[in-house]
């Protein structure tokens, strides 16, 4: 399985702290994206970082992403209780596809 | 995301019955995927499609089969349901083009007793 791999698998902050998170990944990629999910929800798209990128801001999100390392990490400074949720990286790896490979989530609790 | 509804949102069935799961979308977008998502394992593709005539199967199609009967329309069926297809289903949207977002619907709980 390509499945990529996160870590941590579960975090647990306080409001205000910062959140960092990581996406490991095996094979060479198009581009990858972070999505979140709330419980019972589905999952909706946060960041898209392109193979050529290495740094990409969006409100208090910031995605970093070294090819040569196969990684990425997703920093949400200011953390509220509204981003309890699951993280998920995905990679695209290329063709006409826009096939995705989902990582395995972290699970991030933020208390108030 | 709203445009993209997918019904039931919770079934309960029995090992052997065929299931349908239905997705519809407004987004007006001709990719369209299925996906199961299992406690630690993420999200899985089942098949996907690129337009009415287009279906692929993905990782894990086996035990499962579906049709895209619109543009807007995508189902997934299980022929005979089997209890280790007890989880969580999510259909999802994207547009043509390279670095296209998926767009997801809320999801479809199936339980398979």
């Amino acid at each position: 399985s390509q499945q990529g791999e996160e870590d941590p698998q579960a975090l647990s902050i306080q409001e205000g702290e910062n959140a960092t998170m990581n996406c490991s990944y095996k094979t060479s990629i198009n581009n990858l994206q972070w999505y979140r999910q709330n419980s019972g929800r589905g999952l909706v798209h946060l960041i898209l970082i392109r193979s050529n990128e290495r740094e990409k801001h969006s409100g208090r999100l910031r995605v970093t992403l070294d090819t040569s390392k196969k990684s990425s990490s997703l920093l949400i400074t200011a953390s509220r209780a509204a981003d309890t949720a699951s993280y998920f990286c995905a990679t695209d790896h290329g063709g006409a596809t826009n096939k995705l490979i989902f990582g395995t989530g972290t699970l991030l609790a933020v208390q108030p | 995301d709203a445009d993209v509804t997918q019904t039931p949102r919770n079934r309960i069935t029995k090992t052997g019955k065929r299931i349908m799961l239905e997705c519809s979308q407004t987004k007006g977008h001709d990719r369209m995927y299925w996906y199961r998502q299992d406690p630690g394992l993420g999200l899985r593709l089942i098949y996907y499609s690129f337009d009415v005539k287009d279906i692929n199967k993905g990782e894990i199609s086996d035990g499962y089969s579906v049709s895209r009967q619109a543009q807007a329309k995508f189902s997934l069926s299980l022929e005979s349901a089997i209890p280790n297809q007890t989880a969580l289903y999510f259909c999802a949207t994207s547009d043509w083009g390279t670095d296209q977002p998926q767009h997801f619907g809320d999801g479809t709980r199936l339980s398979i007793l």
